[in-house]
């Protein structure tokens, strides 16, 4: 079956700096690759996801980036906040199939 | 619209004992999945419910078993409890089944404490 590995596991960077966490897949039809934010006390929220005929992705602050050669991806968060603070996970699905999620990384942005 | 809820938020259970967790999913959202979050193993998949069919099943004992009902709320059920049950238990809900290019809702989740 599918394996995601996520990595760092924890990660402090100075407020404005930019943050990168990098997911690696096992499964070569895995096509489905989204980002959840877990905020404590709270479940998991979606924050960008990427397909696999699709290389990057942007939405403000976040972008993601697929490599399916490399069979990797990675979450990448410009001029980050303190509100950025939170557990990020990965995750990887073929489509018809559960999702696998990493486990997780705990990014603390520093003011 | 109100999100995904989850009862009750927090529970203490001895060993042995069983436990119910129930779910409401969004209103119109067919499918319920549920997770077990433990800080060592992440979150797990424990199965996924859709129009009151289970569709796909993780990798956990048959202790731990589910149902969903004509509404879409789902409960989970986990007999002869051990300490390693011990987590944070989250439904998620979307609507077309999951994996399928939609996004999961999570609820805030049931804290199980096993003692």
């Amino acid at each position: 079956g599918e394996n995601v590995e996520q990595h760092p596991s924890t990660l402090s960077v100075q407020e404005g700096d930019s943050a990168v966490i990098k997911c690696t897949y096992s499964d070569s039809a895995s096509n489905y690759f989204p980002w959840y934010k877990q905020e404590l006390g709270k479940g998991p929220q979606l924050i960008i996801d990427i397909r696999s005929n699709v290389g990057e992705k942007k939405d403000q602050r976040i972008a993601v980036t697929l490599n399916k050669t490399a069979k990797h991806f990675s979450l990448h968060i410009t001029e980050t906040q303190p509100e950025d603070s939170a557990v990020y996970f990965c995750a990887a699905s073929k489509g018809n199939t559960p999702l696998v999620f990493g486990k997780g990384t705990r990014l603390s942005v520093i003011a | 619209k109100a999100g995904v809820t989850q009862t009750p938020r927090y529970l203490i259970k001895t060993r042995g004992q069983q436990v119910t967790l129930s779910c409401s999913p969004i209103s119109g959202h067919r499918s319920v999945s549920w997770y077990q979050q433990t800080p060592g193993q992440g979150l797990q998949f424990l199965f996924e419910y859709f129009s009151e069919t289970q569709r796909n099943k993780g990798n956990f004992p048959g202790r731990f078993s589910g149902r969903q009902f004509s509404n879409s709320r789902s409960e989970m059920n986990v007999s002869t409890l051990e300490l390693g049950d011990s987590a944070l238990y989250l439904c998620a809900s979307s609507l077309s089944p999951a994996g399928s290019y939609n996004e999961q809702f999570f609820g805030p989740g049931t804290r199980l404490t096993v003692l």
